[in-house]
C-alpha cells in the first residue's frame, strides 16, 4: 500500500535555482530516508532523518521533518542540471523488518 | 567504497520459464532487501533478510522464493514468469535495521 505522497509530482526550474519537494506519510515512522533515481537506473541514497531529528543538511541538500505532520521536504539548493532525476522518500515504520515504504515520487527537472 | 552488485543487469525471459536474480550486498552489511519497481512506480517491497533468515515478507507472489546464504549473498527465485513480473528488481543492503538502506543497479527483467 502506498505509505506517502509526494508533491509536486513534477518540478522544472533552471540552473541555479532552488528546488523543494515535500513528503507526506501516513503511519508513525523510526526513521525517512530520500533517494534519487537517474531514469530507469539504481536508487541513489541522500540522507537519513530519524524520528528524532527535525533537521538534517548533507553537502546542498537540507531535509526537515515534522513528525506531528506526518510530513518531510527535500531542498536542493544552487540546482543544477545534474540533479535532474527522480527523488523519492521512503519511511521506515520500525515494526516490520524496516522495510522501506515509497512515496510516488517527483520528476525534478533542471534546466540549463 | 564497495557497493551492491546485482547480476545479471538484464534478464529476458518467457512466459512460464524461471528466473534467478543474485544480490551480492556491501561487506559487513547483514541485512538484504528485495524490492520490485515496475514501469512508472515506485519500489514496492518484496522480502528481506537478517542474518540468513526472512525478517519480513511483503507483496510477494507465491511463484517467488528467496534465500540469504552463508556469504549473506541472497537470489531471488521466479518461477512460471507472467509478463506483469517486468520490472526493475532491486536489492538492497544495510548494516543493521534502522539504516541506511543501500541499493544495488537493479536488474531489469523483461518478460516476452
Amino acid at each position: 500500500s502506498q505509505q506517502g505522497e509526494e508533491d509536486p509530482q513534477a518540478l522544472s526550474i533552471q540552473e541555479g535555482e532552488n528546488a523543494t519537494m515535500n513528503c507526506s506519510y501516513k503511519t508513525s515512522i523510526n526513521n525517512l530516508q530520500w533517494y534519487r533515481q537517474n531514469s530507469g537506473r539504481g536508487l541513489v541514497h541522500l540522507i537519513l532523518i530519524r524520528s528524532n531529528e527535525r533537521e538534517k543538511h548533507s553537502g546542498r541538500l537540507r531535509v526537515t521533518l515534522d513528525t506531528s505532520k506526518k510530513s518531510s521536504s527535500l531542498l536542493i539548493t544552487a540546482s543544477r542540471a545534474a540533479d535532474t532525476a527522480s527523488y523519492f522518500c521512503a519511511t521506515d515504520d520500525g515494526t516490520s523488518g524496516s522495510r522501506l515504504t515509497f512515496g510516488e515520487g517527483t520528476q525534478l527537472t533542471v534546466n540549463p | 567504497a564497495a557497493g551492491v552488485i546485482q547480476s545479471p543487469r538484464h534478464l529476458i525471459k518467457e512466459k512460464r520459464e524461471t528466473a534467478t536474480l543474485k544480490c551480492y550486498p556491501i561487506p559487513r552489511h547483514d541485512t538484504v532487501y528485495w524490492y520490485q519497481q515496475g514501469p512508472g512506480q515506485d519500489p514496492q517491497f518484496l522480502i528481506s533478510f537478517y542474518e540468513k533468515m526472512q525478517s519480513d515478507k511483503g507483496s510477494i507472489p507465491d511463484r517467488f522464493s528467496a534465500q540469504q546464504f552463508s556469504d549473506y549473498h541472497s537470489e531471488l527465485n521466479m518461477s512460471s514468469l507472467e509478463l506483469g513480473d517486468s520490472a526493475l528488481y532491486f536489492c538492497a543492503s544495510s548494516p543493521a535495521s534502522y539504516n541506511e538502506q543501500f541499493f544495488g543497479p537493479g536488474t531489469r527483467l523483461t518478460v516476452l
